[in-house]
């Protein structure tokens, strides 16, 4: 079973660039998460959609970042501006429909590094 | 307010020696917990969780954490320290107050396995 597939898996940008990450779940999971970890920090849960639906964003800082999942299933998010605070490490995960929910599997990570 | 504290960030074993890795958790509900691990460059991997059924709980690669609910703990050990143990460790809970099977993480231990 192939896993979380992110990409890119690093980037540097200048402060107030635009940058997108992308994510393909593994197949069949409905809930897909993004999290933010910044060095030294455990993540931080940032969106999650059930499949294309929003089910909580209530830590996506709505100003500069924004997150789609189009048709269900991969996802892209976005920053716009960005700023060197969202310098960290851009984790996606998914888990499978509602009775596994609690298991989340992650993919590697998009490291990004604003300068 | 439910929050998870690690009570190191850092802890440095020798190879062959046991390992103990501390976290409690602060919920009013009885909790589903969790303990991930990340490698380097790697997305984080569920180690093993518990989810109210038996207190000591085997994951893989030799873990195994026992939930104490009097202690408000759920400590992570492996007898036997490898080389291949050295990763940072993330102990989770499930927010059970979403729906939507959120988990909030600790800020992580940082293991150093020596030879």
């Amino acid at each position: 079973e192939a896993g979380v597939a992110q990409s890119p898996r690093y980037k540097i940008i200048e402060k107030r660039q635009s940058v997108a990450f992308w994510c393909n779940p593994i197949s069949g999971h409905a809930t897909l998460y993004w999290y933010q970890q910044i060095l030294g920090q455990g993540p931080k849960l940032l969106i999650q959609f059930q499949n294309n639906g929003v089910v909580d964003d209530s830590q996506l800082p709505k100003d500069r970042f924004s997150a789609e999942r189009l048709k269900g299933v991969d996802s892209t998010l976005k920053i716009q501006p960005a700023k060197l605070e969202d310098s960290a490490v851009y984790l996606c995960a998914s888990s499978p429909p509602r009775i596994g929910q609690e298991t989340q599997y992650f993919g590697p990570g998009t490291r990004l590094l604003v300068l | 307010a439910q929050s998870v504290t690690q009570l190191d960030s850092h802890v440095s074993v020798s190879e062959g020696t046991p390992v103990l890795l501390r976290c409690n958790y602060s919920s009013s509900y009885s909790p589903s917990l969790f303990w991930y691990v990340q490698h380097p460059n790697k997305g984080l991997q569920l180690l093993l969780k518990y989810t109210s059924a038996a207190t000591l709980v085997k994951g893989i690669n030799g873990f195994e954490a026992e939930f104490k609910k009097s202690e408000t703990s759920f400590h992570l050990t492996k007898p036997s320290a490898h080389m291949s143990d050295a990763a940072e460790y993330f102990c989770a809970q499930r927010m059970t107050t979403d729906s939507w099977g959120k988990l909030q993480f600790g800020a992580g231990t940082q293991v150093v396995v020596t030879p």
